[in-house]
């Protein structure tokens, strides 16, 4: 079946620091990945996505990065703040997935002051 | 423009009730679906609809019920409440099916 993994469960970085979280995904027909940020006791947001064809796109301090070669995908957030501390979701999804919106475990993001 | 709206947030059950969590959008969205979320498990697809009249089975569906007799409303149903449904639950709508999702708030429940 499909599968969504996040390398590490919890991250913790300085502010200030630019922060790397890592997603990766098996569903080769997945053409379209989105970035979910969850603070605590909210119901998950939408940050930034990117399609198949391209492999990197930027938005206000967050740029997200796909390897389709190796099925991997990153968000990196410049100048971390204590805001950015949640915790972050890839959802690979795309024409060739079955509806079925598949999450990850998800990386926490911790931000010290 | 209220989004995805969930009631109740916060509920709690025994052991062999029943109750229906209610989950509603106004945003003319066709897909939507519940997750539950438990402490480092993420989101797990419990149910999801392409449409008014069609459901489908996620990741974990034993023990829930689901239709979709509007494109407005997607409630969840809980048969015979058990511990192990003790959970966040989270409702979501989109557009399409590949399309970004937008989350309700949340129903807490915990089942004793």
């Amino acid at each position: 079946g499909e599968s969504v993994g996040l390398h590490l469960p919890t991250l913790s970085v300085q502010e200030g620091d630019n922060s790397i979280i890592n997603c990766a995904y098996s569903n080769s027909a997945s053409d379209y990945f989105i970035w979910y940020k969850q603070e605590s006791g909210k119901g998950p947001q939408f940050i930034i996505d990117i399609r198949s064809n391209m492999d990197k796109r930027q938005g206000q301090r967050v740029t997200v990065l796909l390897n389709k070669t190796v099925k991997h995908l990153s968000l990196q957030i410049a100048a971390t703040q204590p805001g950015d501390s949640a915790v972050y979701f890839c959802a690979p999804t795309g024409s060739g997935n079955t509806g079925k919106l598949i999450f990850g475990q998800g990386t926490t993001l911790q931000v010290k002051p | 423009n209220a989004g995805v709206t969930q009631t109740p947030k916060f509920q709690v059950l025994k052991t062999g009730q029943s109750m229906t969590l209610q989950c509603a959008q106004d945003m003319n969205h066709e897909y939507m679906s519940w997750y539950r979320q438990d402490p480092g498990m993420g989101l797990r697809l419990i149910h999801y609809s392409v449409g008014a009249g069609i459901t489908d089975q996620g990741e974990v569906p034993n023990g829930y019920n689901v239709s979709r007799s509007t494109t407005e409303d997607f409630p969840l149903r809980l048969l015979s409440a058990a511990p192990s449904q003790t959970s966040v639950y989270f409702c979501a709508s989109s557009y399409e099916m590949n399309t970004e999702a937008f989350f309700g708030q949340g129903t807490r429940l915990t089942v004793v």
